[in-house]
């Protein structure tokens, strides 16, 4: 079964405009991390958020982390073309299994110039 | 540095055939995975090799096998394959942190199997 579950499925904005995805997760965790997909690629990591962690910036992303909510949401600012690509949240098993990442199904991101 | 490496990038294979999947990494890493991922899916754990030497279960093995055949290597092979299979494989590797520490992974760029 999934851990975590990102919303939308899908999302289409413009250039210039923000973007924001959300996950949702079921246990406890110590770590969520955001990567990204480009499209026939392998995914790429962009951002870690700790569990005693409420917000963390990396250039153009912000990412919160509600832990009593169990979610997180990324946003990407003034998002650009290149932005284009599937974007999956992932959380360690929480059970003291750190080797194993589980990853949700991911928000596909268009960004129309 | 070429990171994570798959082979083949596509493969298309007939029901019951067998085959591997081979991953090598350059980074010294010490753990290794594989995942799956079909559409809708996202990615899930087949198999993970937390050290040389060790292999674990993930959340999907039925139908696979893994070795881990040194430090730099891990493969997995479908000993008969079906069409169920048919998916996009990727090795991901990690240096992994004890405690509260973190997990973060590089991955391959995917290797698309077809089952016939």
């Amino acid at each position: 079964s999934q851990q975590g579950e990102e919303d939308p499925q899908a999302l289409s904005i413009q250039e210039g405009e923000n973007a924001t995805m959300n996950c949702s997760y079921k246990t406890s965790i110590n770590n969520l991390q955001w990567y990204r997909q480009n499209s026939g690629r392998g995914l790429v990591h962009l951002i870690l958020i700790r569990s005693n962690e409420r917000e963390k910036h990396s250039g153009r992303l912000r990412v919160t982390l509600d832990t009593s909510k169990k979610s997180s949401s990324l946003l990407i600012t003034a998002s650009r073309a290149a932005d284009t690509a599937s974007y999956f949240c992932a959380t360690d098993a929480g059970d003291g299994g750190y080797n194993k990442l589980i990853f949700g199904a991911g928000t596909r991101l268009a960004v129309h110039p | 540095n070429a990171g994570v490496t798959q082979t083949p990038k596509f493969q298309v294979l007939k029901t019951g055939q067998s085959m591997t999947l081979q991953c090598a990494q350059d980074m010294n890493h010490n753990s290794m995975y594989w995942y799956r991922q079909d559409p809708g899916m996202g990615l899930r754990l087949i198999y993970y090799s937390a050290s040389e030497g060790t292999t674990d279960k993930g959340e999907v093995p039925n139908g696979y096998n893994v070795s881990r055949l040194n430090k730099r290597e891990f493969s997995l092979r479908l000993e008969s394959a079906a069409p169920s299979q048919t998916s996009v494989y990727f090795c991901a590797s990690s240096n992994q942190w004890t405690g509260r520490g973190a997990n973060v992974l590089t991955f391959g760029a995917g290797s698309r199997l077809t089952v016939l």
